[in-house]
């Protein structure tokens, strides 16, 4: 079985240019969360979509946004981009959010990340 | 508020050398889940041990084991007899109360860089 797939897997931008970027979660997985990792903050939640719909969000800035499509895979968007932003981007797929299923729970499975440079 | 403190920034053995990780969380919820995932040079977060608030047994896993202490707080890592290849980032994370999202958040900690030298 094919795991959690991201493109691209490195990308340069400037600042103020936008950037998208995807995710393929492991088949049959509905649920996709995306999280930030910079060596100043360490590893933020962004927020996660399970059926297309958003169920959380972190604490990010509105240029930060994302949608999910019918066959479960995920996009991110972030517009204007800042220094800031360089950042290794990981996307994390599940089966279902995680406790709705308690007391089990649906491990998430994360993606190689997308290395994102912002010049 | 959730939270959860790697206080080993790096730690450095000699391959064969048991290590052991710390890990320590703050979470106002009775139901929760505790991770270790592993963050290889390549960027990919692997997931090697979950567990539930309500199991507080001890569990071992070839050369890996986990020690959860509700009274403390703590979720500590061990790897014994380690190797060159253990060597990594090493993240405890916790996940989101019940019952304000779906749980699927998690909140990691600083993580710990682990080098194993031969």
């Amino acid at each position: 079985k094919a795991g959690v797939t991201q493109t691209p897997r490195y990308l340069i931008k400037t600042r103020g240019q936008q950037v998208t970027l995807s995710c393929s979660p492991i088949s049959g997985h509905r649920s996709v969360s995306w999280y930030q990792q910079t060596p100043g903050q360490g590893l933020q939640f962004l927020f996660e979509y399970f059926s297309e719909t958003q169920r959380n969000k972190g604490n990010f800035p509105g240029r930060f946004s994302g949608r999910q499509f019918s066959n479960s895979r995920s996009e991110m968007n972030v517009s204007t981009l800042e220094l800031g932003d360089s950042a290794l981007y990981l996307c994390a797929s599940s089966l279902r959010s995680g406790l709705r299923s308690y007391p089990s729970y649906n491990e998430q499975f994360f993606g190689p990340g997308t290395r994102l440079t912002v010049l | 508020a959730q939270k959860v403190t790697q206080a080993q920034t790096e730690i450095s053995v000699v391959e064969k050398e048991d290590v052991t990780l710390d890990c320590v969380y703050e979470t106002r919820d009775t139901t929760y889940y505790l991770f270790w995932y592993k963050q290889p040079p390549s960027g990919e977060l692997v997931f090697l041990i979950r567990r539930n608030s309500f199991d507080e047994q001890n569990e071992i896993s070839g050369r890996y084991s986990w020690n959860f202490q509700k009274s403390t707080s703590s979720f500590n890592f061990t790897i014994t007899a380690s190797q060159v290849v253990d060597s990594a980032v090493y993240f405890c994370a916790l996940s989101d109360p019940r019952g304000e999202t779906s749980g699927s958040r998690l909140t990691f900690g600083e993580g710990t860089q682990l080098t194993v030298n031969p």
